[in-house]
């Protein structure tokens, strides 16, 4: 099973509408999340850090749930800007190496 | 500017050579990773080091090696006995004193070998 599995997608999406996306990890071990966005041919960017509680930053939602073992992404009122792939990364507390382990990316395209 | 800075940001190697890429951090950061990337794949682990002098293999190390002469410094070598070096190569940093263990990215290199 891998590590850390994404939807590929591509999310066609229009314009104002909202759009979500999960992440499903295999190590009940993992203890910091996180979201980034990566453009065509650039480097990650983080999005956001994905808290217990859930956490929200403007039209965006990340939430945790630990028994299923998944991390979410919420865009509401989605922006031509938003498109993008949306990375999950999930890091992993000891009996390993350092780094986070990535997903393949969700590719979301929003369209006028 | 605090960051992260890579080069170049394109690089061309014939087969058989190696090659350094440059990986410098102004961000007073003690950890610094090494992923490469491959067409619709995710990120994966290279090396990383958590202290100057110090590095550790990730996932895929075989045919790369690093050194970690400075806490700014973090430069990649891709040598020949990488079997498929063509991919684009990150490094990222991270504050470990930082609560939750956010990594940055610097803008990356992409390596083609001809």
């Amino acid at each position: 099973r891998k590590e850390v599995e994404q939807d590929p997608g591509p999310f066609n999406v229009p314009e104002g509408a909202t759009v979500a996306f999960n992440c499903t990890y295999s190590n009940s071990a993992s203890q910091s999340f996180f979201w980034y966005r990566q453009d065509c041919r650039k480097e990650p960017k983080l999005l956001m850090s994905v808290y217990s509680s859930g956490n929200e930053d403007g039209r965006f939602t990340a939430q945790l749930n630990r028994a299923s073992q998944y991390i979410s992404l919420l865009i509401r009122d989605s922006k031509l800007s938003d498109s993008a792939t949306y990375l999950c990364a999930v890091k992993t507390v000891g009996g390993g190496a350092d780094g986070l382990t990535f997903g393949k990316g969700t590719h979301l395209i929003i369209q006028p | 500017d605090g960051g992260i800075t890579q080069s170049p940001k394109y690089l061309f190697r014939k087969e058989g050579q190696n090659v350094t890429l440059s990986c410098e951090q102004n961000l007073n950061h003690d950890a610094m990773y090494w992923y490469r990337q491959d067409p619709g794949q995710g990120l994966r682990l290279i090396y990383y080091s958590q202290i100057v002098n110090d590095f550790q293999k990730g996932d895929i190390a075989e045919g790369y090696s690093v050194s970690r002469e400075k806490k700014e410094s973090f430069p990649l070598t891709v040598t020949s006995a990488q079997k498929n070096p063509t991919a684009f190569y990150l490094c990222a940093s991270r504050d470990q004193g930082a609560s939750y263990n956010e990594q940055f990215f610097g803008p990356g290199t992409r390596l083609t070998v001809l």
